[in-house]
């Protein structure tokens, strides 16, 4: 079965400062999803970016970019220039394993609680 | 703009007692979910449904049933609440191949 891991309960950075949140996942399959979810206090979640398992470019979305090894089953999460608003839950996701027609399988990681200080 | 929304935001329960989550969408999404957010478990998923009349156990779905009669909603009912239900709870809808959208969650305390 398919797990997602998130070995940093929390993290801090300083304002304008650059930090990279872990994730790591292990499957067998080679055709999946990699996704980036924040939730700030609002508790709605936000998606930050995706990676699609078969483009070996990493995912950009402003400051938000990743760095995916697919051989190593990482998929990590870089924000630079952090700001205040960064501040929040972030969830690493992985959609996989087509469970019946037309759906799909999320698998979500527990989380980091993102600090910025200012 | 289309969304997905929640009803209610936060519920105070007592245990026994039948309660109902209401999600409704209106991105016509075929898919629809409903998860269970609890403190170093991160997303779990209670159940799922891919059409009108299709509904799906997910990994934590006892206690809980959902029924699908139109494409717009998925309501989630506790049958007979109990405190290990305390938990916010998060609707999401997709579509095939798109990633999924929450809705903003319910707080459900069972006391």
């Amino acid at each position: 079965a398919q797990t997602v891991t998130q070995s940093q309960p929390e993290m801090s950075v300083q304002e304008a400062e650059t930090v990279t949140l872990s994730c790591t996942y292990d499957t067998s399959e080679s055709d999946y999803y990699l996704f980036w979810y924040k939730q700030p206090p609002s508790r709605q979640m936000i998606l930050v970016i995706r990676q699609e398992a078969y483009k070996q470019q990493n995912a950009t979305e402003n400051r938000f970019s990743v760095n995916f090894q697919k051989a190593a089953k990482s998929f990590s999460l870089k924000i630079s220039d952090s700001q205040l608003g960064d501040a929040a839950m972030y969830f690493c996701a992985y959609r996989g394993e087509f469970i019946t027609s037309g759906t799909y399988k999320y698998i979500f990681g527990t989380g980091t609680r993102l600090k910025v200080l200012a | 703009d289309a969304e997905i929304t929640q009803s209610p935001r936060h519920k105070i329960t007592e245990t026994g007692r039948q309660v109902t989550l209401a999600c409704h969408q209106t991105w016509n999404h075929n898919n629809m979910f409903w998860y269970r957010q609890d403190l170093g478990h991160g997303l779990r998923l209670i159940h799922y449904s891919y059409g009108v009349q299709d509904t799906n156990k997910g990994e934590v779905s006892d206690g809980y049933s959902v029924s699908r009669s139109n494409t717009e909603d998925l309501p989630l009912t506790l049958e007979s609440a109990a405190s290990s239900q305390t938990s916010v709870y998060f609707c999401a809808s997709s579509t095939t191949a798109g990633e999924l959208f929450f809705g903003e969650g319910s707080r459900l305390t069972v006391l």
